[in-house]
Formats: structure tokens, C-alpha cells, sequence
């Protein structure tokens, strides 16, 4: 997993409660991403970030915001969650571009 | 129409035969071309890495891209039942670096 580890592995959560996911890695990776796997869809990226407080929306933003205030964390926040973002996230991570992207084990989230 | 495009099976083979992946992508923007492989339950992992048109082989795996048929391929030869995984494409644009994947293909080797 390269470093990459996320928390929690598994949450369950009730709709409208707003949720909070975290990345962290050690390999100090300019880039980190954070992708929701869905079947039919497979990863889609949500939001992404290119350095400390530098951040930018993905394909499926709507819904989610993130932060990154230390090089080393990626917080992915589910604002009000709905059962539509029952998923499994994953959080990746990149050093330079156009390099290898690692991934973290994934955290697997039902909204109930 | 979904930028990239792959079959998701699933697929069966026996021990020892020739597997082969494909993904169509409408976007001639892509430049960069991967192919991950995730076991269930874990985060996928890089495969191949693959720029442009043209094969890349490594070990029992080789990638094949043809840019002008916006296809790209895995093949696995004398495939392992520790081959069975779900097998995800993906790709990038140039001065881009969020990735776009393929639905994956889950593929089984039987003993």
C-alpha cells in the first residue's frame, strides 16, 4: 500500500450525519487523490489535491468537500451523508506526474 | 458515453491459458495507459505502465495500446489461480493527473 493508510475500514453511518474520511501517507507524495468505487462505474475521482490547502474538484464532486492542511493528510467530509454515497472510497497518492499512483486499502462506508 | 469502456465479465479460464483484457476509450487526449489489478477487498495496484502506442512486457504480463483504435490490452500468459482478481484500465491526458477507469473485468483461474 505504499504508506497509504485510511481510517476507518468500515463505517455505517444514518442519512443527514455529516462523515468525515482520512487519508494518510508517509512517502510525502505531492499529489493525493481520492476516488468513490461503485459497481458499474468503477473508480471515479471526487476531489484531488496538488500540495498543502491546493485542492480541486473531480467528476463527482457534489456532495463532498476536503482539506488538506499538513502534506502527510487528505480529509475527505461527506457534508450530509446520503444513501446514494454508500461506496467504497479510496484514497491514492502520487509523487511526481505522470508517475505511479498508489492506493490506500480502502474505507467501505453504508449510509443508512 | 463513459470515456473509457471495458468488459466486465465475468471471466473463466483454466490454469495455464492465455487471458487477454481489452478497454476502448473516445478521448484521443489520452496519453497514459495503466493497467491496475485489485484482489477483493484491497486498493488496486499498478500492473503496467504504458505510454503512447506500442507493447510493454513484464514477465507473464504484456500491455498493448493501439492509439489509432483507441484500444488498449492486457495479456496474461500461463495464467495462476493467484491471477484471479478484478483487473481495472486506466489512463490519463496529458498535464492531467486524475486517472479514468474502466469498470474492471473480474477474472477467475481454475485449478
Amino acid at each position: 500500500d505504499a504508506g497509504i493508510t485510511q481510517s476507518p475500514r468500515h463505517k455505517v453511518t444514518e442519512t443527514g450525519t455529516p462523515v468525515t474520511l482520512r487519508c494518510h501517507q508517509t512517502e510525502n507524495h505531492r499529489y493525493m487523490y481520492w476516488y468513490r468505487q461503485d459497481p458499474g462505474h468503477g473508480l471515479r475521482l471526487i476531489h484531488y489535491s496538488y500540495g498543502v490547502k491546493d485542492t480541486d474538484k473531480g467528476e463527482v464532486s457534489d456532495g463532498y468537500s476536503v482539506s488538506r492542511s499538513k502534506t502527510e493528510d487528505f480529509l475527505l467530509t461527506l457534508e450530509s451523508a446520503t444513501s446514494s454515497q454508500t461506496s467504497v472510497y479510496f484514497c491514492a497518492a502520487q509523487d511526481l506526474e505522470n508517475t505511479e499512483a498508489f492506493f490506500g486499502q480502502g474505507t467501505r462506508l453504508t449510509v443508512v | 458515453q463513459k470515456e473509457v469502456e471495458q468488459d466486465p465479465g465475468p471471466l473463466s479460464v483454466p490454469e495455464g491459458a492465455i487471458v487477454s483484457l481489452n478497454c476502448t476509450y473516445s478521448n484521443s487526449a489520452f496519453q497514459y495507459f495503466m493497467w491496475y489489478r485489485q484482489y477483493s477487498r484491497k486498493g488496486p495496484e499498478l500492473l503496467m505502465y504504458t505510454y503512447s502506442s506500442g507493447n510493454k512486457e513484464d514477465g507473464r504480463f504484456t500491455a498493448q495500446v493501439d492509439k489509432s483504435s483507441k484500444y488498449i490490452s492486457l495479456f496474461i500468459r500461463d495464467s495462476q489461480p493467484s491471477d484471479s482478481a478484478t483487473y481495472l484500465c486506466a489512463m490519463r491526458k496529458t498535464g492531467a493527473n486524475n486517472l479514468f477507469f474502466g469498470t474492471g473485468t473480474r477474472l477467475t483461474v481454475i485449478p
